[in-house]
């Protein structure tokens, strides 16, 4: 069964660093999302990306979070300089059309020190 | 009043039980209704997406959505030890940002 490939499964960072999450959705998927969970809290949208533009975002997305699809086949999301409650697990979703549910991926467990 | 509202549980119950899950919302517009299962660490796997109002069965699980009373309910029958994990309810509006219960942990005793 097709499914979503994030990397790394665990990074760990330290504070004001940059990292880069990356995703693969599935291959003929054209709705792309990043989700964060915070250890003990709900599952949050951050990011929704398609046609190469971000159609949503929510209100935790701000100027240091930044998504790309630099190929046709990656789906990154970047965090400029990381502060302490960045640490979270990262989740990135993809789905054929608006109507399916979507596929997750493992998620990436960033560690901000 | 939360957007969307799921007993944390924990739940605990023996195997072969029938087990009952259930998320209440305050958005009348949510039109998708979905439930994820997450193992420890790794992320929600889609189990159930109903449309609107009704029933719909895939094997053991069964999912209800009451719109009228914004209610939507997941339904396990002869539960086993491996269906021991966290049961997200997950909603949207269209194409909008899904959003997430809590999540209810489940235990299933052998």
């Amino acid at each position: 069964e097709p499914e979503v490939t994030q990397t790394p499964s665990h990074q760990v960072t330290q504070m004001g660093q940059e990292v880069i999450l990356r995703c693969v959705p599935i291959s003929n998927h054209l709705y792309f999302y990043w989700y964060r969970q915070i250890l003990g809290q709900k599952v949050e949208f951050l990011v929704s990306f398609y046609n190469n533009e971000i159609s949503e975002k929510s209100e935790i997305f701000d100027d240091q979070f930044s998504v790309e699809r630099p190929d046709g086949s990656n789906f990154t999301l970047k965090i400029r300089s990381t502060k302490l409650e960045d640490s979270a697990m990262y989740f990135c979703a993809s789905t054929r059309a608006e109507e399916y549910g979507y596929t997750f991926g493992s998620g990436t467990r960033l560690t901000v020190v | 009043q939360k957007e969307v509202e799921q007993d944390p549980g924990p739940l605990s119950v023996p195997e072969g039980a029938i087990v009952s899950l259930n998320c209440t919302y305050s958005n009348s517009a949510f039109q998708y209704f979905m439930w994820y299962r997450q193992y420890s660490r790794k992320g929600p796997e889609l189990l159930m997406y109903t449309y609107s109002s009704g029933n719909k069965e895939d094997g053991r699980f069964t999912a209800q959505v009451d719109k009228s009373s914004k209610y939507i309910s997941l339904f396990i029958r002869d539960s086993q030890p491996s269906d021991s994990a966290t049961y997200l309810c997950a909603m949207r509006q269209g194409a909008q940002k899904l959003v997430f219960g809590q999540g209810t942990r489940l235990t299933i005793n052998p």
